[in-house]
């Protein structure tokens, strides 16, 4: 069964510039979730989705970050524009449910210049 | 506001020995608790969970301990290997879909 894919793995950008990350979760998996995690910390929830709906997004930056997950399949995250505080690995996770364990992928590392 | 803790960065053990791993946390709504363990440049994989009806679970060398009144886990590896040295982070969620929470995370090294 392949994972969760994401890309890119690494993205370099100056502050202001815009990037968009990709994630195509397990097939099946009904939730989908992404995670930012800055150096030192543990993962923090930026959005829920079940399927193509949003379940929560109450800690996501709404005035940079977005994200979508078209036809509850693939989803993206876009942030624009990108701030110093912003660098962090973003993880990509699912479930094929909404409870239990987490399946995440690899992440994509960003640093914001 | 962290609501679950993992107040120990950094842990150090001898292989072949018993590496504890702690974990607090606040809400008491949480009724599932998980660890995932993390190697550098991967994402996290998950490694054990519990329910917060029971108060021990066990999968080979790993065991997790569950003390409700004093919202505490504890991960137990023995005998310790260096393949085991990585992050673990504690994790947990409420019931009814919520999300999972995530500690800080501890890194174990495991010494030859």
């Amino acid at each position: 069964e392949a994972g969760v894919a994401q890309s890119p793995r690494y993205k370099i950008i100056e502050k202001r510039q815009s990037v968009a990350f990709w994630c195509n979760p397990i097939s099946g998996h009904a939730t989908l979730y992404w995670y930012q995690q800055i150096l030192g910390q543990g993962p923090k929830l930026l959005i829920q989705f079940q399927n193509n709906g949003v379940v929560d997004d109450s800690q996501l930056p709404k005035d940079r970050f977005s994200a979508e997950r078209l036809k509850g399949v693939d989803s993206t995250l876009k942030i624009q524009p990108a701030k110093l505080e912003d660098s962090a690995v973003y993880l990509c996770a699912s479930n094929p449910t909404s409870s239990g364990e987490l399946f995440f992928g690899e992440g994509s590392r960003l640093t914001v210049l | 506001d962290q609501q679950v803790k993992q107040n120990s960065p950094s842990l150090s053990v001898q292989e072949g020995r018993i590496s504890i791993l702690n974990c607090d946390y606040t809400n008491s709504m949480f009724d599932y608790f998980l660890w995932y363990k993390k190697y550098p440049a991967e994402g996290p994989t998950f490694l054990i969970s519990i329910s917060s009806i029971k108060d021990k679970n066990e999968d080979g060398r790993f065991t997790v301990f569950l003390n409700k009144s004093a919202k505490h886990l504890s991960l137990h590896i023995v005998p310790s290997q260096p393949g085991d040295s990585a992050v673990y982070f504690c994790a947990a969620s409420r019931p009814s879909g919520y999300a999972l929470n995530f500690g800080k995370g501890t890194s174990l090294l495991v010494t030859p």
